[in-house]
């Protein structure tokens, strides 16, 4: 079945490292995209993807850095530089257009201790 | 730059209660509106959404949203609910090539 694969699930990390969140389609589509989830504060992006090689800047892109070097990866790294790293990490994958919504993967916890 | 406001944050009903959750968008031109669901432990699905047409649109499990562009808004429905509509709900825009979502409405529903 198609879909969207996000690991691990959980992941602890020491304050100071950086750690790279795993983001993996196999629905053909060319947009990709990466949330940070909040309590209360709904769903904010942080990076997409229209097209391999190419990514923009979300409304939070600070302290995280990405690639996308295939079409179907869009690995995600949590910097040492991201002062709040704490929280539910989701990706998403779309056709690209104002026409289609997204299929979202089950998300990454991070918690950094 | 498109926002998306939800006013309810919380909403407590009991079972066979009718449901309203609110969303209210900023952008005055053409849209393309969206209403994911969350289940307690799961990923987000799309419960329906708009691109043109009939402004009222019927979704998954007996929701439905209806566009009004007067007052830019998109309202969830759903005229009976069931504790398994516990979840939270999320209001989107499609911005060009990117969603735009609102803060959630958090649904609980009592026996």
């Amino acid at each position: 079945d198609g879909g969207i694969t996000q690991s691990p699930k959980y992941l602890f990390r020491k304050e100071g490292q950086n750690v790279t969140l795993s983001c993996e389609q196999n629905l053909n589509h060319d947009a990709m995209y990466w949330y940070r989830q909040d309590p209360g504060q709904g769903l904010r992006l942080i990076y997409y993807s229209q097209i391999v090689n190419d990514f923009q800047k979300g409304d939070i892109a600070e302290g995280y850095s990405v690639s996308r070097e295939k079409k179907e990866s869009f690995p995600l790294t949590v910097t040492s530089a991201q002062k709040n790293p704490t929280a539910f990490y989701l990706c998403a994958s779309s056709l690209p257009g104002i026409n289609y919504g997204y299929t979202f993967g089950s998300g990454t916890r991070l918690t950094v201790v | 730059a498109q926002s998306v406001s939800q006013h309810n944050h919380h909403v407590i009903l009991s079972e066979a209660a009718s449901l309203e959750l609110g969303c209210n968008y900023s952008y005055g031109g053409t849209v393309n509106l969206f209403w994911y669901v969350q289940y307690p432990g799961q990923h987000l699905q799309l419960l329906l959404k708009y691109f043109s047409g009939d402004p009222l649109v019927k979704g998954i499990k007996g929701f439905e949203a209806e566009f009004i562009k007067s007052k830019f808004s998109f309202n969830l429905r759903k005229p009976s609910v069931q504790w398994s509509d516990t979840a939270e709900y999320f209001c989107a825009v499609k911005d060009t090539d990117k969603l735009i979502f609102g803060t959630g409405t958090r649904l609980q529903v009592f026996p």
